[in-house]
């Protein structure tokens, strides 16, 4: 359970905020994931990050900008939201990305955007 | 485009019965289906995998079956207990990429 941490677990911000969400895997992994899990939805991927090289954005809006400072940490900036941009934010990672290969959850974070 | 599939939306079974969850793919390239449990307030967690050179998949009361030629995999719990109620994503990522397609998930109520 301790894999693939998530901080805050919570966050209320308005939408002229900036803030910023952080993730962190004690794996070892080379790959880490941005997900937006919305009720009802499939879980959505918005980006994947390959030895941290951005290797897939999946259409985001540029209100969300992350970032990979190392393997271990991936960040997810957030400004000028939209209240259907709330929703809980999952990062995962895995041994490596683009192929068969396992993901790792971790316990996200529950954004409201009012 | 790429799309997964899954059904049922909701599913109820007795203490003790089996729980068949279907999905879906729509890119006969894919090689890759995992399933994930999603207990309420948890993280998503995986249960079972399977590649496409494989037929099926067993561990324990659960296990998964893929038909390559109607591009369908399906997850089976057999001797269903109240634990097993949860949210259940079928997912299925597309060869040349680096995307995991999820389903819409089933909610899973086993009923005591």
């Amino acid at each position: 359970e301790t894999g693939v941490t998530q901080t805050p677990r919570h966050l209320v911000m308005g939408m002229t905020n900036k803030k910023s969400l952080k993730c962190e895997q004690h794996l070892g992994h080379n790959a880490m994931y941005w997900y937006k899990q919305s009720a009802k939805k499939p879980l959505e991927l918005m980006f994947v990050y390959s030895l941290e090289e951005r290797v897939e954005n999946n259409s985001v809006p540029s209100r969300f900008s992350p970032e990979c400072p190392n393997s271990s940490h991936l960040f997810l900036h957030l400004h000028t939201l939209q209240p259907e941009d709330s929703a809980l934010y999952l990062c995962a990672s895995s041994q490596i990305a683009g192929g068969p290969t396992k993901q790792y959850f971790g316990p996200g974070t529950r954004l409201t955007v009012t | 485009g790429e799309n997964v599939e899954q059904h049922p939306s909701t599913l109820s079974v007795q203490e003790g019965d089996s729980a068949v969850i279907k999905c879906t793919y729509s890119d006969s390239a894919s090689n890759y289906f995992p399933w994930y449990k999603q207990e309420l307030g948890k993280r998503p967690q995986l249960i079972i995998d399977i590649r496409s050179n494989v037929g099926e998949k067993k561990d324990q009361r659960i296990a998964v079956t893929l038909n390559k030629t109607a591009k369908h995999f399906s997850l089976h719990i057999t001797e269903t207990q109240p634990e097993d109620s949860a949210v259940y994503f079928c997912a299925a990522q597309y060869s040349g990429t680096y995307k995991y397609i999820f389903g819409t998930g089933t909610r899973l109520k086993v009923l005591a």
